[in-house]
């Protein structure tokens, strides 16, 4: 079972469109962290939210981290194909160096 | 190089066979992870290093599997008499120091993909 659930599990968009992947959890985490990876490379992270609420944007991507902790989304604005990959969700507790990954969602932005 | 290095990046080897993964870490980064990648599934922590303490070998999946990490440096993780299910992709990652809630990135290297037929 996993601790974080990742919907959707693919999303195939055409360029120009947005999308929204989402990272739920009934746990509690001090952080949350967002990677990406793609075909035969370990995942890169793309950024780390740490306050309940909070919002960070990266150029054309909003990270958003639930109020309650449990939860966070990842919106995309005018997906390029070179957006496409598996995104990753990650968790962390607190003084924990182990990170608690979702499955996963592959995301393929067609030109 | 400047990332995580890990070799082989590929290795098919019979079921019962032994097999070893190499890493090498960032240089000057403490702490070091083995995380496993299944088809479908998320990362699964394996077993973590920082420095001189004692290793964090709660995330082997059964004693056919151990790791070491010589010199707080090079690791190496081993699976003893392989089995179809240790098929997966093995990461290995390094920070400069541990707890990612602290806003340490981790740096994750290629990986070693393994086949067991």
């Amino acid at each position: 079972t996993q601790l974080l659930e990742q919907s959707p599990q693919f999303l195939s968009i055409q360029e120009g469109e947005n999308l929204t992947v989402y990272c739920n959890s009934s746990s509690v985490f001090s952080s949350l962290q967002w990677y990406r990876q793609e075909p035969g490379e370990g995942p890169v992270l793309l950024v780390t939210v740490v306050t309940g609420g909070e919002v960070k944007k990266l150029k054309r991507l909003t990270f958003q981290f639930g109020d309650a902790r449990k939860d966070s989304s990842l919106h995309i604005t005018a997906a390029q194909p070179g957006d496409t990959g598996l995104y990753l969700c990650a968790g962390a507790r607190s003084n924990d160096y182990k990170l608690s990954f979702g499955a996963g969602t592959t995301v393929t932005v067609r030109a | 190089g400047a990332g995580v290095s890990q070799s082989p990046s590929n290795k098919v080897t019979e079921k019962g066979k032994d097999v070893e993964l190499r890493c090498d870490p960032i240089s000057g980064h403490t702490a070091l992870y083995w995380y496993r990648q299944s088809l479908g599934q998320g990362l699964e922590f394996l077993i973590y290093f920082q420095g001189n303490s004692a290793p964090d070998k709660s995330g082997l999946p059964s004693d056919r599997f151990s790791a070491e990490r010589t010199g707080g440096s090079v690791s190496t993780l081993t699976i003893q008499r392989t089995q179809q299910e240790d098929s997966a992709v093995y990461l290995c990652a390094s920070s400069l120091e541990p707890a990612p809630d602290r806003g340490n990135t981790i740096y994750f290297g290629e990986g070693s993909w393994l086949t067991v037929v």
